[in-house]
């Protein structure tokens, strides 16, 4: 069964920092690779879906990348501001699962202060 | 303006007490899932639907059912044989393998009286 780590846990830095969240997974087997933020008692927002024939993508301030031969990835967060304090989940389609199926992590809870 | 809608965003369950979540979609997805999320804890799938009147179990589908009458809504029943029932509940489709996106509902909160 595919098992999905996340770490820090939790990480706090100052507004402007540029800072990595780091995702591995056990089996390299995946079809995809998602980000998502979510805020307090909210749903799931996803921020990038890497394909498993893709080594990263970028929107805006975000890029992450994915290395399947060794299962990680990171999700890079550049100039960090205040609004970025979220958690944020690592999740991966697994190729023995249903499609669409997705394994999550617990997350990095990230603060940004100003 | 599309999208997923869950309801109630709180609920309480007494002792006993079968309870309904509703979610209800208008993106024209075929597959939609049900995770719940604990505190400090990763998502973890309680069923799943890819088509109408077809459902499957999770990894931790015990104590919950589920029904896909209609292709738009996926209800998810906690019955009284789920003893540990408080968390977050987040329904969610799928875009299809074109696109692989996941999107999620805002959750409902479940809490034991």
């Amino acid at each position: 069964k595919q098992e999905v780590t996340q770490i820090p846990a939790a990480l706090s830095v100052p507004e402007g920092e540029n800072l990595v969240l780091n995702c591995s997974f056990t089996d390299s087997a995946i079809y995809n690779l998602q980000w998502f933020r979510q805020d307090p008692g909210k749903g799931l927002t996803s921020l990038l879906l890497i394909q498993s024939s893709q080594r990263e993508q970028t929107s805006g301030r975000l890029n992450a990348s994915l290395d399947k031969s060794s299962g990680r990835s990171t999700l890079y967060i550049a100039a960090s501001q205040p609004g970025d304090s979220a958690t944020y989940l690592c999740a991966v389609g697994d190729r023995g699962s249903t499609l669409g199926r997705l394994y999550f992590g617990r997350g990095t809870q990230l603060t940004v202060w100003p | 303006d599309g999208g997923i809608t869950q309801s109630p965003k709180y609920l309480f369950r007494k002792e006993g007490q079968n309870v309904t979540l509703s979610c209800e979609q208008n993106l024209n997805h075929d597959a939609m899932y049900w995770y719940r999320q604990d505190p400090g804890q990763g998502l973890r799938l309680i069923y799943y639907s890819q088509i109408v009147n077809d459902f499957q179990k999770g990894d931790i589908a015990e104590g919950y059912s589920v029904s896909r009458e209609k292709k738009e809504s996926f209800p998810l029943t906690v019955t009284s044989a789920q003893k540990n029932p408080t968390a977050f509940y987040l329904c969610a489709s799928w875009t299809g393998a074109t696109n692989e996106k996941l999107f999620f509902g805002s959750g409902t909160q479940l809490s034991v009286l």
